[in-house]
């Protein structure tokens, strides 16, 4: 079964400063895709970025960039110049490719963002 | 594009009790999924529908829960006879197939269930 590991429980940044999150998978699959939702409190989850596993580059949306390391199973996603409205939970998670449909999830890195 | 759609937001209720969820999705799109999360933790599957098709169930989901997807539209899910092991926010969301791709989930902003 797949699995998404994210170690850091809580970040925090100044504001205007860039953070990294880390999330690591396991699978056995070639064909997946790896996602960062972002959760506000009491708010809905949110797609913050997607990544597809057969494309080498990195994706990027705006502030937001990921480190894809395939062999690493390592998706870290990168935030630059943070704003307090990045505040929120960030969830890390996996899909297989083709058909399947499921989102696996980590359990979350909390993001506080100090003015 | 009027997002996914939740109701209630929040539901109260005494153990032993009945309850039933309702998600509206984004309109075109023909897949439906449920995820329940507890407090501090991620989302965990629970069922996926395809159009009006149920395809798969997660272990999660005992034989007290239910989904209905009539007519490829809204979903419902229903909790007999709830327990305390029952309180978290469920989750819905969908998104559109394409050929044998997935699009991302559109989550709703979930319904919390509290059991009294």
């Amino acid at each position: 079964a797949q699995t998404v590991t994210q170690s850091q429980p809580e970040m925090s940044v100044q504001e205007a400063e860039t953070v990294t999150l880390s999330c690591t998978y396991d699978t056995s699959e070639s064909d997946y895709y790896l996602f960062w939702y972002k959760q506000p409190p009491s708010r809905q989850m949110i797609l913050v970025i997607r990544q597809e596993a057969y494309k080498q580059q990195n994706a990027t949306e705006n502030r937001f960039s990921v480190n894809f390391q395939k062999a690493a199973k390592s998706f870290s996603l990168k935030i630059s110049d943070s704003q307090l409205g990045d505040a929120a939970m960030y969830f890390c998670a996996y899909c297989d490719g083709g058909s399947n449909y499921k989102l696996t999830f980590g359990k979350g890195t909390l993001l506080t963002v100090n003015p | 594009d009027t997002g996914v759609s939740q109701d209630p937001r929040h539901k109260i209720t005494k153990r032993g009790q009945n309850v039933t969820f309702r998600c509206d999705p984004i309109s075109e799109h023909n897949r439906l999924y449920w995820y329940r999360q507890t407090l501090g933790q991620g989302p965990e599957f629970l069922t996926y529908f395809q159009n009006e098709a149920q395809l798969e169930k997660s272990r999660l989901l005992s034989d007290r829960f239910s989904a209905e997807r009539p007519k490829g539209s809204f979903s419902t899910l229903e909790i007999q006879r709830t327990e305390q092991g029952d309180s978290a926010m469920y989750l819905c969301a969908s998104s559109l197939s394409s050929g044998n791709r997935n699009q991302p989930q559109h989550f709703g902003d979930g319904t919390r269930l509290s059991i009294l």
